[in-house]
């Protein structure tokens, strides 16, 4: 069964920093993997993907990604975080067939300092 | 574009009792869902429907019903409400193909006493 690790549960960063936020997944076959977005009392929005072809995805927000099969990782990253950034961040790994249905990480938490 | 809508935002139950969750969807799309998320835990998938008339389990099911008579709306039943049933509800939707996206409505947080 496929599986998610996002191993920060908080992170901090102040404002104009960059970002890091880590995602791993176990998956037998080739991962369509995604970022989603969640604002605090809202739903979750989506940032970017990755199904096929370029390993560097750009996503909405300068936001943007990195598969590496080799490390079975999607990194999501931001060269210079705002403040609307603090949000929670989640991972998924969407299984193929029957149903697109996802697999999500437990999701990091991003506080942003000014 | 109203994308998908969920009723009611906020609900507390008492133990026993039982409620619908409602989930609409205006963007013809043929898959739908329901996740619940708690504290630490991530979205986990409790039913989902790839079209009218077709409904299977997801991760968590015990204590759920679904039906999806219409392409639009996915209501999620709770029979003999639980306080481990206390959590966020959200229903999304997607087109079909594994790369589609999925769009989350904004959520109805249950809680049972």
């Amino acid at each position: 069964a496929q599986s998610v690790t996002q191993p920060d549960i908080h992170i901090t960063v102040s404002e104009g920093a960059s970002l890091e936020l880590r995602c791993n997944y176990s998956y037998g076959a080739t991962p369509y993997l995604f970022w989603y977005v969640q604002s605090p009392g809202q739903g979750l929005q989506l940032l970017l993907k990755y199904f096929s072809g370029d390993t560097l995805v750009q996503g909405i927000k300068g936001f943007e990604a990195e598969f590496k099969r080799s490390q079975s990782s999607f990194n999501l990253r931001k060269p210079s975080v705002h403040w609307s950034d603090a949000a929670e961040y989640f991972c998924a790994v969407g299984v193929t067939g029957g149903g697109n249905k996802l697999t999500f990480g437990t999701g990091t938490q991003l506080k942003v300092e000014l | 574009n109203a994308g998908v809508t969920q009723t009611p935002k906020f609900r507390i139950l008492k133990i026993g009792q039982s409620m619908t969750l409602q989930c609409t969807q205006d963007m013809n799309h043929n898959y739908m869902y329901w996740y619940r998320q708690d504290p630490g835990m991530g979205l986990k998938l409790i039913y989902y429907s790839v079209g009218a008339g077709i409904t299977d389990k997801g991760e968590v099911p015990n204590g759920y019903n679904v039906s999806r008579s219409t392409t639009e709306d996915f209501p999620l039943r709770l029979e003999l409400a639980a306080p481990s049933q206390t959590s966020v509800y959200f229903c999304a939707s997607s087109q079909r193909g594994s790369n589609a996206e999925a769009f989350f409505g904004q959520g109805t947080r249950l809680t049972v006493v």
